[in-house]
């Protein structure tokens, strides 16, 4: 299968500062790439949809002030949590597909701590 | 709307046993795509199948087999001679085309394997 690769893996900052979590699609280009959010226990809660070349289409309730997401190659998305405070403590997850026949391959995930 | 569920929220079973993870999926579209993924211990989600709206047939990869029946909208998941290492989530997710075209994830399963 594709691979998604996610940097860094895991991120340690204190609060109010900004974070920047890298996705990339290593061996495919992808056209959209998804931004997701896991809490301990529960399933996947989607962020936004970035398709390259353009604004990335948000879910209700994200604030994309403050989660700033930018696609500006077909094969790397960045997230970037501003002003970060202990409430965006999470696990971040991308992923990417070619189109939407395609399957949506996953990123390893980035464990965020805002101390 | 589309809706995923997976009713067994934890299964435990003993090494060697047989366990079948139940998917139930809602769309009143007639093109989609099911999928399977694996999200062990280590957080990255792992695919592991993806089936269309068209092509009934089961499918059998080593241990693992899907039964695909859209008379009763299921898609489940077999794991036959269960091991340590099938210790995980296992998320069912659907996807339509004409849709929203996201997506759409069940909660989960977490299957615990004991030696």
């Amino acid at each position: 299968g594709a691979v998604v690769s996610q940097h860094p893996s895991w991120v340690i900052c204190k609060s109010g500062t900004s974070v920047k979590i890298e996705c990339r699609s290593l061996d495919f280009q992808a056209t959209t790439m998804f931004w997701y959010r896991q809490f301990p226990k529960q399933s996947l809660m989607l962020m936004a949809t970035s398709n390259e070349g353009s604004k990335a289409t948000y879910e209700q309730g994200v604030e994309k002030d403050k989660f700033l997401i930018n696609h500006a190659s077909l094969t790397l998305s960045t997230l970037t949590v501003t002003s970060a405070h202990p409430e965006d403590s999470s696990f971040y997850i991308c992923s990417a597909r070619l189109g939407v026949r395609d399957t949506q391959y996953f990123g390893p995930g980035t464990r965020l701590t805002v101390l | 709307a589309q809706k995923v569920t997976q009713a067994q929220t934890e299964i435990s079973v003993v090494e060697k046993e047989d366990v079948t993870l139940d998917c139930v999926y809602e769309t009143r579209d007639t093109t989609y795509y099911l999928f399977w993924y694996k999200q062990p211990p280590s957080g990255e989600l792992v695919f592991l199948i993806r089936r269309n709206s068209f092509d009934e047939q089961n499918e059998i990869s080593g241990r693992y087999s899907w039964n695909f029946q859209k008379s009763t909208s299921s898609f489940n998941f077999t794991i036959t001679a269960s091991q340590v290492v099938d210790s995980a989530v296992y998320f069912c997710a659907l996807i339509t085309q004409g849709g929203s075209e996201k997506l759409v994830f069940g909660k989960g399963t977490k299957l615990t394997v004991n030696p």
